[in-house]
């Protein structure tokens, strides 16, 4: 099991980009979050899925922020245009409801630099 | 809504020692899982622990251990004997189980073993 898989790790661009970041959930899983880290606001919930449907987006700042998850294998977090103050480590994570309470695997997360 | 809270944004202990970290919570729900995960300074969040407020007994893993108390709302994680290797940022978060599927998270801890 390759676990949760995020690209880039690390990702640098200058205001007014699109940047897109890619998650590729542990397969069988049917939940798939992103979230943002950052020192003032620490860590929180943009959006989750289920199923490939979007539950719960009111995490997400603002219209600049997309996301999407086309098939169970595949979601991207799509910032049009990038602003400084994104600048963050998005993480992806995805748990199943088979299973145990716990179940939450994080992948590695991207670092966003918007310069 | 639910909220955690864990006071103490930075701890110093000496290697061998033990260590509790504080997390508090607050929810209306009868059901819900508290988690703890590690973020050493690579920046992967690592699962540790796990509780489920129904469970009888106290959730234990290795050198880890969740001190639960239901009445006051309160699950600390106790690390016995700390190695050098358990500094880095712990996190407290709680999940509900009806409804949504999100994990929301406390600040955090900086935790730093010193030798």
């Amino acid at each position: 099991d390759a676990g949760v898989i995020q690209s880039p790790r690390h990702e640098v661009t200058e205001m007014g980009q699109e940047v897109t970041l890619r998650c590729k959930p542990i397969s069988g899983h049917d939940y798939l979050f992103w979230y943002r880290q950052t020192m003032m606001r620490g860590l929180e919930l943009l959006i989750y899925f289920n199923n490939n449907v979007p539950i719960d987006d009111s995490g997400m700042p603002e219209d600049r922020f997309s996301a999407k998850m086309p098939n169970a294998s595949f979601s991207t977090l799509k910032i049009q245009p990038s602003e400084p103050r994104d600048s963050a480590v998005y993480f992806c994570a995805s748990r199943s409801l088979i299973g145990t309470g716990y179940g939450y695997t994080f992948g590695s997360g991207t670092r966003l630099t918007v310069v | 809504a639910q909220k955690i809270t864990q006071t103490q944004p930075g701890m110093f202990v000496q290697e061998k020692e033990a260590v509790t970290l504080d997390c508090t919570y607050d929810t209306s729900d009868p059901s819900y899982g508290l988690f703890w995960y590690k973020q050493p300074s690579s920046g992967e969040m690592i699962f540790l622990i796990y509780q489920g407020s129904y469970d009888q007994q106290n959730a234990t893993e290795g050198r880890y251990s969740l001190n639960f108390q239901k009445a006051r709302k309160s699950a600390n994680l106790v690390i016995s004997a700390s190695q050098l290797g358990d500094s880095a940022m712990y996190f407290c978060a709680m999940r509900r189980f009806q409804g949504a599927q999100k994990l929301v998270f406390g600040q955090g801890t900086r935790l730093t073993i010193n030798p």
